[in-house]
């Protein structure tokens, strides 16, 4: 089944404590990104790759790391969360190109800093 | 910078009511158009898309058309059911289509 799937689904952690939220798609897909959903917001991107060992910043990249070094995987990392990253984060992922691919998204991580 | 306004909810209708849920967006050259929506629980889907001006998108009931002239991208549906209850997102892909920039999502509830 295609899909892109995220870990952990739910996340209660401390100020400053390191984490990583993974994403991991079997679609092949070269463009992923991460978004986070707050409300009142929407959802607002913060980190996209458009392929392995390219990524940029989106409109609220403070705060947040990504890399990508395989294909399927674009795991969000959180070196020293805060209490204002408290939020539901998605993961996308698409085919790349100009054309008005879907995004296909993740089930989301609720993440909460204490 | 590029930018979707989109009404707020939410919204409540009863079922069978008519449903618009009004979406206008600022962009540069060319974008693409997109309605996503959100059942409780879930990420996001694709709901319906349109990628040039005057082509309409339509899918499970709902459509909307791309209108230039009014940067407008209205969603609506005949005759609505319990089941189309979700979090409903106007969506715009940059003429560069790297970035998506979302609304604020609007709320519909449906009363049987």
């Amino acid at each position: 089944e295609a899909q892109v799937t995220q870990n952990p689904r739910y996340l209660i952690t401390v100020t400053g404590k390191k984490l990583t939220v993974t994403c991991s798609q079997n679609m092949n897909h070269e463009y992923m990104s991460w978004y986070r959903q707050d409300p009142g917001l929407g959802l607002r991107q913060i980190y996209y790759s458009m392929n392995v060992e390219v990524t940029d910043k989106g409109d609220v990249p403070e705060g947040y790391k990504v890399s990508r070094k395989e294909k399927r995987n674009f795991p969000l990392i959180l070196e020293s969360p805060s209490p204002n990253q408290t939020s539901l984060y998605f993961c996308a992922s698409r085919p790349p190109g100009l054309a008005a691919y879907e995004q296909y998204f993740g089930p989301g991580t609720r993440l909460t800093v204490t | 910078g590029d930018s979707v306004t989109q009404m707020e909810g939410p919204v409540t209708l009863s079922e069978e009511a008519f449903l618009t849920i009004n979406c206008t967006y600022t962009a540069t050259g060319y974008p693409s158009l997109f309605w996503y929506v959100q059942y409780p629980g879930e990420g996001l889907q694709l709901l319906l898309k349109a990628t040039k001006a005057d082509d309409k998108g339509s899918n499970k009931g709902f459509e909307a058309t791309y209108r230039k002239e009014t940067t407008s991208f209205h969603l609506e549906k005949g005759s609505v059911q319990v089941s189309d209850s979700a979090v409903y997102f106007c969506a715009l892909l940059n003429t560069g289509g790297f970035k998506t920039i979302f609304g604020a999502g609007t709320r519909l509830f449906v009363k049987a």
